[in-house]
């Protein structure tokens, strides 16, 4: 069975630095999706940034990019210029692409701290 | 933006009563999903609907869970029996199509109960 885990509980940034949030999985897959999501206080999970497994190129969505290292199973997330608006609770989750399984199995989260 | 709503907010229970949580996927969706995370541990999968039925279920979802899609845009999850062990935040969430991959998620209910 997959497992996804996040060794940080809590993490802490100052404003404009860059934080790195760490996620490792375990699978015997070679084709998958990782995600994360980011849970603001009292709000839905969002989307932050989608990575496929099959893709060797890191994705990146504007201030948010991942490093993807397949052959180590890890899969972080790097915030550059850290906003306030950035605080949160961050999901890593892991998606199988074998037919018929369609559920996400999610990590423990980090909960970011953004200092002013 | 189109989102996926969730009501109650708050659910509380006494222990043996039925529940129902409701869930208004985002419209032109197909694929709907129950979550639930206990507090301080893992948001865990418990249930996909596509086509009004099951397509997958976790060990979780055991006799005492039920999910329905009374009509075009309501998606629902029963609780016939709840138990202390089932208070947890439940999350809907749903998705475009599969190829997609992307689910999109509901604010959550919390259910607590006593």
């Amino acid at each position: 069975a997959q497992t996804v885990t996040q060794s940080q509980p809590e993490m802490s940034v100052q404003e404009a630095e860059t934080v790195t949030l760490s996620c490792t999985y375990d699978t015997s897959e070679s084709d998958y999706y990782l995600f994360w999501y980011k849970q603001p206080p009292s709000r839905q999970m969002i989307l932050v940034i989608r990575q496929e497994a099959y893709k060797q190129q890191n994705a990146t969505e504007n201030r948010f990019s991942v490093n993807f290292q397949k052959a180590a199973k890890s899969f972080s997330l790097k915030i550059s210029d850290s906003q306030l608006g950035d605080a949160a609770m961050y999901f890593c989750a892991y998606r199988s692409s074998t037919s018929g399984t369609y559920k996400y199995i999610f990590g423990t989260g980090t909960r970011l701290k953004v200092l002013a | 933006e189109p989102e996926v709503t969730q009501t109650p907010s708050h659910q509380v229970t006494q222990m043996g009563q039925e529940v129902i949580l409701r869930c208004v996927p985002i419209s032109n969706h197909l694929y709907f999903y129950w979550y639930r995370q206990i507090l301080g541990q893992k948001v865990e999968f418990l249930v996909s609907f596509y086509n009004n039925e099951i397509s997958e279920k976790s060990e979780i979802f055991d006799d005492q869970f039920s999910v329905e899609r009374p009509d075009g845009s309501n998606f629902t999850l029963k609780i016939r029996s709840t138990k202390l062990e089932d208070s947890a935040m439940y999350f809907c969430a749903s998705s475009e199509r599969l190829v997609s991959r992307t689910q999109f998620f509901g604010p959550g209910t919390r259910l607590t109960v006593l």
